[in-house]
């Protein structure tokens, strides 16, 4: 069973540009949610993509935005980067049977740590 | 503006001790709590899933308590190891936000030989 698996792992970007990060599901997993972290704050929801579907969405403004493809795996893109985008991606993938996924367990991928400068 | 708050922030132990944490949320509309372990350098690793006021669940040394009622979760650590060491973070499902997730921050915790 292959885990989540997240590219790049490090990126450096200047503002103003755009960024895409991958996201590989866990294998049979048609669920994927991302997450940014800044430093000392918990994971914040960003959105999540059901079936290739958007399954909700957190407070992001509309230059956040995803992608679901047929075999589960995930893009987030990032356009007109600022400074404060500078955090840890993560990407999360479970398993669930209808699009109420709260139930289900998450498996996290190691993330992408994005520098804006 | 929905708060998930986790206390202590950080917490230093000897190895062998008991310890244990808290998550509070909001105590409406509950939908489900979810506890993660993340080790640095690693990606966090989900613990339990919890759905049920009254719902306790066990992996090993560690076990988690929910009363939705009054809006809050313990997670008990027995005879903690330094491999115990990471942040544990909980996050928050409720009925009013879809498939938002609200996480804590973490309560980092150090296990010292």
């Amino acid at each position: 069973e292959t885990g989540v698996t997240q590219s790049p792992t490090h990126l450096i970007k200047t503002r103003g540009q755009q960024v895409t990060l991958r996201c590989s599901s866990q294998s049979g997993h048609n669920t994927v949610s991302w997450y940014q972290q800044a430093l000392g704050q918990g994971p914040q929801f960003i959105f999540q993509y059901y079936r290739e579907e958007e399954n909700g969405r957190g407070n992001f403004p509309p230059r956040f935005s995803g992608l679901q493809f047929p075999n589960y795996s995930s893009e987030l893109n990032v356009n007109a980067l600022e400074l404060d985008d500078s955090a840890l991606y993560l990407c999360a993938s479970s398993l669930a049977s209808g699009s109420q996924v709260s139930y289900n367990e998450q498996f996290f991928g190691p993330g992408t740590r994005l520098t804006v400068l | 503006i929905l708060n998930v708050e986790q206390s202590p922030q950080s917490l230093h132990v000897q190895e062998g001790d008991s310890t244990n944490f808290t998550c509070s949320f909001p105590s409406s509309n509950f939908y489900a709590l979810h506890w993660y372990r993340w080790e640095t350098a690693k990606s966090p690793e989900a613990l339990f899933v919890m759905t049920l006021n009254g719902d306790e669940k066990k992996k090993g040394r560690i076990s988690a308590t929910l009363n939705t009622k009054e809006g809050y979760s313990y997670l008990y650590i027995k005879g903690s190891q330094p491999e115990d060491s990471a942040t544990y973070l909980c996050a928050f499902c409720g009925v009013d936000y879809g498939q938002n997730f609200v996480f804590g921050p973490g309560t980092r915790l150090s296990v010292l030989p």
